[in-house]
């Protein structure tokens, strides 16, 4: 069975503070991607990643980078976190037009 | 500019009853689309896709979506809602080559009545 496993369900940080979220699947894609999802906005793309060391910048990249050392690791890193990154954070990792989901991070940042 | 709308935030049925939810994109190409779902507390799941031939696609847990290229429309449907179906639903359209990006619309919360 496939699967994308984000590594918090929950996180709660303060402002300021940098801010990892991981994000691994098992199922050899090349394709890893991060989204926020907020209510009344959808999914918005921040980062994706099309293989190792590679990475292209989605429609709202700003105060976030992302590292992908490993094919199936995709880190999103948020350099001094802010209030308004209060949000649900979702992976994905994607492959001949399926994609597949984590469960989701929801970051509290106070 | 590629673009998903729903213009439903919310919608309620009773269960037992049909359901439509209703998805306009705008892309410039063929598009790749999508509908999933998310459930409380859970990933985002596929329910069903569609990239070329029959324009009636099936899906899991009894879903189907008509592509209709005139009205560039892909709306969901299902004959019976059953309470178990409550959870919010994401459109999504793609581009057709390797290492695109999928645009999401903004969700429809569907609420199940009993």
């Amino acid at each position: 069975d496939v699967k994308v496993t984000q590594s918090s369900r929950y996180l709660v940080k303060r402002t300021g503070e940098k801010v990892f979220l991981e994000c691994v699947q098992d199922m050899d894609h090349e394709n890893m991607f991060w989204y926020r999802q907020d209510p009344g906005l959808g999914l918005r793309l921040i980062y994706f990643s099309y293989d190792v060391k590679m990475k292209e910048k989605g429609d709202i990249p700003e105060g976030y980078s992302v590292s992908r050392e490993k094919k199936e690791r995709f880190s999103l890193i948020l350099e001094s976190a802010s209030t308004n990154q209060t949000s649900m954070y979702l992976c994905a990792s994607r492959s001949g037009g399926r994609a597949f989901f984590g469960q989701g991070t929801r970051l509290t940042v106070v | 500019a590629q673009s998903v709308t729903q213009p439903d935030i919310h919608i309620t049925v009773s269960e037992g009853a049909s359901l439509e939810l209703r998805c306009n994109y705008s892309y410039g190409a063929t598009p790749y689309l999508f509908w999933y779902v998310q459930s409380p507390g859970q990933g985002l799941q596929l329910l069903l896709k569609y990239f070329s031939g029959d324009t009636l696609v099936q899906g899991i847990k009894g879903f189907e979506a008509e592509f209709k290229r005139s009205q560039s429309s892909f709306n969901l449907r299902k004959p019976s809602v059953h309470w178990s179906d409550a959870a919010e639903y994401f459109c999504a359209v793609g581009a057709t080559e390797y290492g695109n990006k999928l645009v999401f619309g903004a969700g429809t919360i569907l609420r199940v009545k009993s």
